[in-house]
């Protein structure tokens, strides 16, 4: 059984800081790692996702993957208030249809 | 982006009653899925769903859950009947067969 965990459960940053957001699998025949971002009350949005070891950057956000180690992080670079949220990390297996494993979530806070 | 709606957004039932759970996916997408949350606990996937068929599900599954999408319509979950341990946010997500999962906001189902 798939366990994924995130850290750190919640961090509060001030705007302009670097965040980063970690998440451990234990499935190591994992193929698909993603982020989503959730506002409270409304649907978890995909972020980014990853497939292959390495880094991938988008606007102020960069994915980093590491297989061999189990672990991805989302790295969010000049932190905005709008960015809080709860960031969920996603990991699957094989195809389009398999199912995916969430973390619990790291809240995160940035103050003005 | 692609928007997923859930109907309704919140539902309390007594137990042993029956409830459906309403979900509009993207126009075009072909992969359906509903996951729970239970207050406090990561998300976790019921069942996915492709070409009028259950493809996968997990133990959570039950024998009193079934899904289906007539003619195009909604995507629904019927629990029939309805059980205390199934108070939760039922997350209903969608795909066109690429990799990102779309999900609704939820819907909060309290039985009592």
């Amino acid at each position: 059984q798939q366990k994924v965990q995130q850290s750190p459960e919640s961090l509060i940053v001030p705007e302009g800081a670097m965040t980063s957001l970690n998440c451990t699998f234990s499935d190591s025949a994992s193929q698909y790692f993603a982020w989503y971002r959730q506002h409270s009350g409304k649907a978890p949005k995909a972020l980014m996702s990853i497939f292959s070891n390495g880094e991938k950057e988008e606007g102020r956000f960069t994915i980093h993957l590491n297989k061999a180690s189990l672990h991805f992080s989302l790295h969010i670079r000049d932190s905005q208030p709008s960015d809080s949220a709860l960031y969920l990390c996603a990991v699957r297996r094989g195809s389009a249809l398999g199912r995916l494993h969430f973390g619990a979530g790291t809240q995160l806070i940035v103050i003005p | 982006g692609p928007k997923v709606l859930q109907i309704p957004s919140h539902q309390i039932i007594d137990m042993g009653q029956m409830v459906t759970l309403n979900c509009d996916p993207v126009s075009n997408h072909l992969y359906f899925y509903w996951y729970k949350q239970i207050l406090g606990q990561q998300m976790e996937f019921l069942v996915n769903f492709y070409n009028g068929k259950v493809m996968e599900k997990s133990k959570l599954f039950k024998d009193q859950f079934s899904v289906e999408r007539p003619d195009g319509s909604y995507f629904t979950l019927k629990i029939q009947p309805t059980a205390l341990e199934d108070s939760a946010v039922y997350f209903c997500a969608s795909s066109l067969g690429e990799d990102t999962q779309y999900f609704g906001p939820g819907t909060r189902l309290l039985v009592l």
